[in-house]
């Protein structure tokens, strides 16, 4: 069974410039995560799916992030503009809800803004 | 506010011996944990889980200990091998689906 696949696995930009990251999580799950992990720290929840619904968008900085999932399938994430503290790695993870609390994580996009 | 932290940030063990990974949590209405091992250049993996109505869950070399008490939480591997090198993260559902992760400890085995 494929895992959650991400792309790119890296990116460098200039401040100011758009990015977007891709996810495709594993088949049948219908629960998908955006997180951010800045380096040496754990992840930290950026937004939540169930299907194509975003139940959990708090910690998501809407002015200059966004997301969709709108097959309830893969989803995207977008930065415009990019800052410099925004340089981390973007994870995306997935699970099956009702089956276990169990997600499984993509390798992460490396995203450096210089 | 809610919080998952870790007392040590970085673990050495020699090969063979047992490493024990903590983590406190602040959250006492948390009714379930995760412990997960990030090697470099991946995402985290599920190693084993626990609820708050167990003290104690095992796994293949690996045991997780819950102390409600004093919500404290930790990560026993038996016979640690250079493949157990990797930074472990434990990590406290706080609402629905959602997970609060600790900051992580990063466990070196030494040859």
């Amino acid at each position: 069974e494929a895992g959650v696949v991400q792309s790119p696995r890296y990116k460098i930009i200039e401040k100011k410039q758009p990015v977007a990251f891709w996810c495709n999580p594993i088949s049948g799950h219908n629960t998908l995560y955006w997180y951010r992990q800045n380096l040496g720290q754990g992840p930290e929840l950026l937004i939540r799916y169930e299907n194509e619904e975003a139940v959990d968008d708090s910690q998501l900085p809407k002015d200059r992030f966004s997301a969709e999932r709108l097959k309830g399938v893969d989803s995207t994430l977008k930065i415009q503009p990019a800052e410099l503290g925004d340089s981390a790695v973007y994870l995306c993870a997935s699970s099956l809800q009702g089956h276990s609390y169990e997600q499984y994580f993509g390798p992460g996009t490396r995203l450096t803004v210089t | 506010g809610e919080s998952v932290g870790l007392h040590l940030p970085t673990l050495s063990v020699q090969e063979g011996d047992n490493s024990i990974i903590n983590c406190a949590y602040s959250n006492s209405a948390s009714d379930y944990f995760i412990w997960y091992k990030q090697e470099s250049g991946k995402g985290p993996q599920f190693i084993i889980d626990i609820r708050s109505n167990m003290d104690k869950r095992q796994g293949q070399r690996v045991t997780v200990l819950l102390n409600k008490t004093v919500k404290h939480l930790s990560l026993q591997i038996a016979a640690t091998q250079p493949g157990d090198s990797a930074v472990y993260f434990c990590a406290e559902k706080v609402s629905g689906q959602n997970f609060v992760f600790g900051p992580g400890t990063r466990l070196s085995v030494l040859p």
